[in-house]
């Protein structure tokens, strides 16, 4: 199975701050990496698909980069609705993925 | 508008068994790979179970193969998920997703395995 490992686990940071999370596989998934925001008592959200194209409706601060095994995601400057837990996940081999979590926590 | 609507979770003893349903809407449900997640209390989002379109072909998780059950009905827009052998770590918020990237989502089902 594909292990996703997410960094760090927790991220403390004020809003207006840029936000940097990190993804790696345990082997290459070449770009087929998405990444989705949860919030306690709410359904997932799909941010962006395929390491790097945002999801419809997702803010243009809202950007992620990588192939092949490391990925990131950026939040150029954080909003306080950005708040949340951030997941990636990855669809290149069955079974599917997710890697533990980042939460973004206000500093 | 794409709709999923999640049913069928409950409190259940361990061992015991659960059929969960999604109804799907919104979008021609016979052409799409479905999938379940799950996200149980405190813990990350883990995905279960996939299907493919024609419902030939399944996938699960390690730590369920062997006790669920996933399948759909296509002339109903269902998706079915039949969880026997539950164990306290099934515990959990149960959605089901469209395709293998999860841009839908429904409000979710809650499974409580407890004695």
């Amino acid at each position: 199975d594909i292990v996703l490992t997410q960094s760090p686990v927790i991220l403390s940071l004020s809003p207006g701050e840029r936000a940097t999370l990190s993804c790696r596989a345990s082997q290459s998934i070449s770009n087929y990496l998405a990444w989705y925001l949860h919030k306690p008592g709410q359904a997932p959200r799909l941010l962006i698909y395929d390491a790097s194209n945002r999801a419809t409706g997702i803010p243009a601060r809202f950007s992620g980069s990588g192939s092949g095994t490391d990925f990131t995601l950026t939040i150029s400057a954080l909003e306080p609705e950005d708040f949340a837990v951030y997941y990636c996940q990855q669809r290149s081999h069955w079974p599917l993925t997710f890697g533990g979590g980042t939460k973004v926590e206000i500093k | 508008e794409v709709q999923l609507l999640e049913s069928g979770g409950d409190l259940v003893q361990p061992g015991g068994s659960l059929r969960l349903s999604c109804a799907a809407s919104g979008f021609i449900f016979s052409t799409y790979a479905m999938s379940w997640v799950r996200h149980a209390p405190g813990k990350g989002l883990k995905w279960v179970s996939a299907i493919s379109a024609s419902g030939d072909d399944t996938y699960y998780a390690d730590s369920v193969k062997g006790r669920f059950i996933i399948s759909r009905d296509n002339s109903r827009n269902t998706l079915y998920l039949q969880m026997n052998s539950l164990r306290d770590e099934d515990t959990a918020i149960y959605y089901c997703a469209p395709g293998k990237i999860f841009d839908y989502w429904g409000q979710g089902t809650l499974v409580t395995v407890s004695s």
